[in-house]
């Protein structure tokens, strides 16, 4: 069946080092994926999406990685701030769908040491 | 400009009763959808609308419903309430249909007791 997943619920970086969120999705028919971030009491919130006929895409601080062959995701977060500090969900979807539906995995919290 | 706004923030609510939220896409945007998010999980997509009409139904009881207005507005409403509704419920709006960047509110905290 469908699912996204995330391979670690808790990841703690140091303030300044390069953040790595992975992602595996299990649908081959997902051709659209975003990453969102969520902070505490608030709705998530878009960082970046991908289309399945690109295998890397670069926005501000943030990169994001699709392995189309392995079904992985990642999302590069480079000098890690405190603000950076939430959990990140990656999501799919598909174009073959009748409607727009997003399918979140469970979400990686992502812990800032000083 | 104004995100997506949601209404109310907070809401208590005890079995059985019922309850509508209301959500306010981001200008321009046709598309408006619903996610149920329960502590600790990711969002759970409930419903579509896009000029007016359903696109999509999650795996969601018929106790849920929603519309969406002309000015593309939407409602959602849950009848006879159960203490397993307590969630945040999330609308996200996007400018169009298919595979477009769906922009979220920060949604409605719905208590049951």
């Amino acid at each position: 069946g469908e699912s996204v997943g995330l391979h670690l619920p808790t990841l703690s970086v140091q303030e300044g080092d390069n953040s790595i969120i992975n992602c595996a999705y299990s649908n081959s028919a997902s051709d659209y994926f975003i990453w969102y971030k969520q902070e505490s009491g608030k709705g998530p919130q878009f960082i970046i999406d991908i289309r399945s006929n690109m295998d890397k895409r670069q926005g501000q601080r943030v990169t994001v990685l699709l392995n189309k062959t392995v079904k992985h995701l990642s999302l590069q977060i480079a000098a890690t701030q405190p603000g950076d500090s939430a959990v990140y969900f990656c999501a799919e979807t598909s174009s073959m769908n009748r409607d727009d539906k997003i399918i979140f995995g469970k979400g990686t919290r992502l812990h800032i040491l000083p | 400009d104004a995100g997506v706004t949601q209404s109310p923030t907070h809401l208590i609510k005890t079995r059985g009763q019922h309850v509508t939220l209301r959500c306010s896409p981001i200008s321009g945007h046709k598309s408006v959808s619903w996610y149920q998010q329960v502590l600790g999980q990711g969002p759970q997509f409930i419903f579509q609308y896009y000029e007016k009409e359903e696109r999509g139904r999650g795996n969601f009881p018929d106790r849920f419903s929603a519309r969406q207005f002309p000015n593309y507005s939407s409602e959602l409403n849950v009848n006879a309430l159960l203490l397993g509704d307590s969630a945040l419920y999330l609308c996200a709006s996007s400018s169009g249909f298919g595979n477009q960047p769906q922009h979220f509110g920060d949604g409605t905290r719905l208590s049951i007791l």
